[in-house]
């Protein structure tokens, strides 16, 4: 069975660009989420899909950040306009129910702004 | 919101001591998990508490969930090389998401 996948690995953009962040759940996930890790600090929770639809979206930081599922496969992450306090290591982890806490994990995304 | 405290922060310990981390809360968490992190990986499971004053083994690691629900450690027994990594206590959050909630991690520095 292939784990969550993201892509990028890493990616280091300038203040004001756009960066696109994906993450592709093990198969048959419903739940997929996306937490942000800033340097030294604790993992963060951003925000969690049912299928394609948003069921928490408490921890997105600003309308800079937007997340999309469509189709309730992949996720995509955008960021627009970067700033340099977005710097971090983005996660992605899906599981099969909400209430099972065997989330698996990505790899993660390093996003370096400057 | 909700937040957990780990400690110690970082470690830097000789190969074949024990090493215990601790993980505490203002609020009340009915799971507790610990993960570790290799780098350039991401979170891995390593033991999954659910009841009040569980405490579970899983080979060298040992991990109680506090009888107040409020706190939990974890142990290991005789460390090796390749323990090396970042060490994550998490709890499952209100709200019947399944949201983590994770504590700010333990680094973890074994020497040879």
């Amino acid at each position: 069975e292939a784990g969550v996948t993201q892509f990028p690995s890493h990616s280091v953009i300038e203040k004001g660009q756009t960066v696109t962040l994906r993450c592709d759940p093990i198969s048959g996930h419903d739940n997929l989420y996306w937490y942000r890790r800033v340097m030294g600090k604790e993992i963060k929770f951003l925000l969690h899909f049912v299928k394609e639809s948003k069921q928490d979206e408490s921890g997105m930081p600003n309308n800079r950040f937007l997340a999309e599922r469509t189709g309730g496969t992949y996720s995509t992450l955008k960021v627009q306009p970067a700033e340099l306090e977005d710097s971090g290591v983005y996660f992605c982890a899906s599981s099969q129910d909400w209430r099972d806490s065997f989330y698996t994990f990505g790899s993660g995304t390093r996003l370096t702004v400057v | 919101g909700q937040q957990l405290n780990q400690s110690p922060q970082s470690m830097f310990i000789q190969e074949g001591e024990d090493v215990s981390m601790n993980c505490t809360s203002s609020s009340i968490f009915n799971t507790w998990l610990w993960y570790k992190q290799d780098p350039g990986e991401g979170p891995v499971l390593l033991i999954a508490l659910y009841k009040a004053g569980e405490l579970t083994s899983n080979g060298r690691l040992t991990a109680q969930f506090g009888i107040t629900r409020k706190d939990s450690f974890l142990n290991i027994s005789a460390s090796i090389p390749s323990d090396v990594g970042i060490y994550f206590c998490a709890g499952i959050g209100s709200g019947n998401t399944g949201k983590l909630i994770f504590g700010q991690g333990t680094t973890l520095q074994v020497k040879p």
